[in-house]
């Protein structure tokens, strides 16, 4: 099966501080997409950022980047100077970029709690 | 385009009821996909259709559960004789041919069964 792995279920930061949430993921596909979704309390998930697994520069979007090691399978997210609307469920996910397969697999999600 | 819509947002229904659930995808994208998600979990998926064809179906959908997307464009899931654990949300996504986009969500709909 392929996998996608959070360690963390939750994560706590203080306002204007940085933190980085991980993931890990199992595939045997080379090629292939990964990504950082964020889903508030009680609203729908949202796209936060996205990395091609051919690309080996990492995605930057203002305040959120990601630190790609693919031959590690591995795919964090840094969130830079957090405020309290990034308090949010993060989940990360991989797709693969070709054949039939069109299934986005989840991690179980980080909680991410921003102090004041 | 105002994003993918679900309704209802909330439903709750007594035990060994049918419930169905309406999802209306953003228009120009071919494919949609049917989601579950329990508590302190990650979403799971159930099952998708590029325009009216249903291409796969997760084991985690039972025979009491189905789905369909008349002329490829809204979708309903249907469950029926619904059980406690069916409750959770149900997210409904579409997206274009190419996997790079990722996945457009709805705000889901949650399933409490009493």
């Amino acid at each position: 099966a392929q996998t996608v792995t959070q360690s963390q279920p939750e994560m706590s930061v203080q306002e204007a501080e940085t933190v980085t949430l991980s993931c890990t993921y199992d595939t045997s596909e080379s090629d292939y997409y990964l990504f950082w979704y964020k889903q508030p309390p009680s609203r729908q998930m949202i796209l936060v950022i996205r990395q091609e697994a051919y690309k080996q520069q990492n995605a930057t979007e203002n305040r959120f980047s990601v630190n790609f090691q693919k031959a590690a399978k591995s795919f964090s997210l840094k969130i830079s100077d957090s405020q309290l609307g990034d308090a949010a469920m993060y989940f990360c996910a991989r797709i693969d970029s070709g054949g039939s397969n069109y299934k986005l697999t989840f991690g179980k999600g980080t909680l991410l709690t921003v102090n004041p | 385009d105002t994003g993918v819509s679900q309704d209802p947002r909330h439903k709750i229904t007594k035990r060994g009821q049918n419930v169905t659930f309406r999802c209306d995808p953003i228009s120009e994208h071919n494919r949609l996909y049917w989601y579950r998600q329990t508590l302190g979990q990650g979403p799971e998926f159930l099952t998708y259709f590029q325009n009216e064809a249903q291409l796969e179906k997760s084991r985690l959908l039972s025979d009491r559960f189905s789905a369909e997307r008349p002329k490829g464009s809204f979708s309903t899931l249907e469950i029926q004789r619904t059980e406690q654990g069916d409750s959770a949300m149900y997210l409904c996504a579409s997206s274009r041919a190419s996997r790079s986009d990722g996945y457009t969500f709805g705000s889901g709909t949650r399933l409490t069964v009493v």
